[in-house]
């Protein structure tokens, strides 16, 4: 069954460093989406992409952050300059249809120390 | 692995009973619905949908109940299992339109 990949699975980083959390969608799939979630707290939205350019986005996902699709596979999530509270899980997410059959990765658990 | 939604509500049943979890969902004009099972650990995994025309969908030892009137989801498994343990998202869009925005979550826990 195709799957949406998610690497690295954990990555400590030093508040004010920069991450870049990768994704690769599923290979038909025309739709991708990142959420986040913060410990013991529901999943959050963050973005979505299509055709190359942010689709919609939450107003959780401001100026630190940024996406990208690098190349015709992966699908990457950019945060400046960390801060503590964006330690969450982020998970990554593609669909063929917009707003339906979602597939979500393993996620990247991230911790800002 | 993580362990997922520390402060989340939890419900406990014995192994082969029936499961009820329920959602109370936001936004009167979303239409799709679906539910989504997260292990310690790992991404939501799809356990089934519904669309707003319809009040029930089965799938295997699953049922979807809708109510439009009150807002309402409900996610019934048929006898329990072990391995059904997990926190239980409910997720809702406007077809087509929005992202899916997810509920908060329920936790079950199976008791053999």
């Amino acid at each position: 069954e195709p799957e949406v990949t998610q690497t690295p699975s954990h990555q400590v980083t030093q508040m004010g460093q920069e991450v870049i959390l990768r994704c690769v969608p599923i290979s038909n799939h025309l739709y991708f989406y990142w959420y986040r979630q913060i410990l013991g707290q529901k999943v959050e939205f963050l973005v979505s992409f299509y055709n190359n350019e942010i689709s919609e986005k939450s107003e959780i996902f401001d100026d630190q952050f940024s996406v990208e699709r690098p190349d015709g596979s992966n699908f990457t999530l950019k945060i400046r300059s960390t801060k503590l509270e964006d330690s969450a899980m982020y998970f990554c997410a593609s669909s063929e249809r917009q707003g339906y059959g979602y597939t979500f990765g393993s996620g990247t658990r991230l911790t800002v120390v | 692995g993580e362990s997922v939604g520390l402060h989340l509500p939890t419900l406990s049943v014995q192994e082969g009973d029936n499961s009820i979890i329920n959602c109370a969902y936001s936004n009167s004009a979303s239409d799709y619905f679906i539910w989504y099972k997260q292990e310690s650990g790992k991404g939501p995994q799809f356990i089934i949908d519904i669309r707003s025309n319809m009040d029930k969908r089965q799938g295997q030892r699953v049922t979807v109940l809708l109510n439009k009137t009150v807002k309402h989801l409900s996610l019934q498994i048929a006898a329990t299992q072990p391995g059904d343990s997990a926190v239980y998202f409910c997720a809702e869009n406007k077809a087509g339109n929005t992202p899916l925005v997810f509920g908060k979550g329920t936790r079950l826990s199976v008791i053999a």
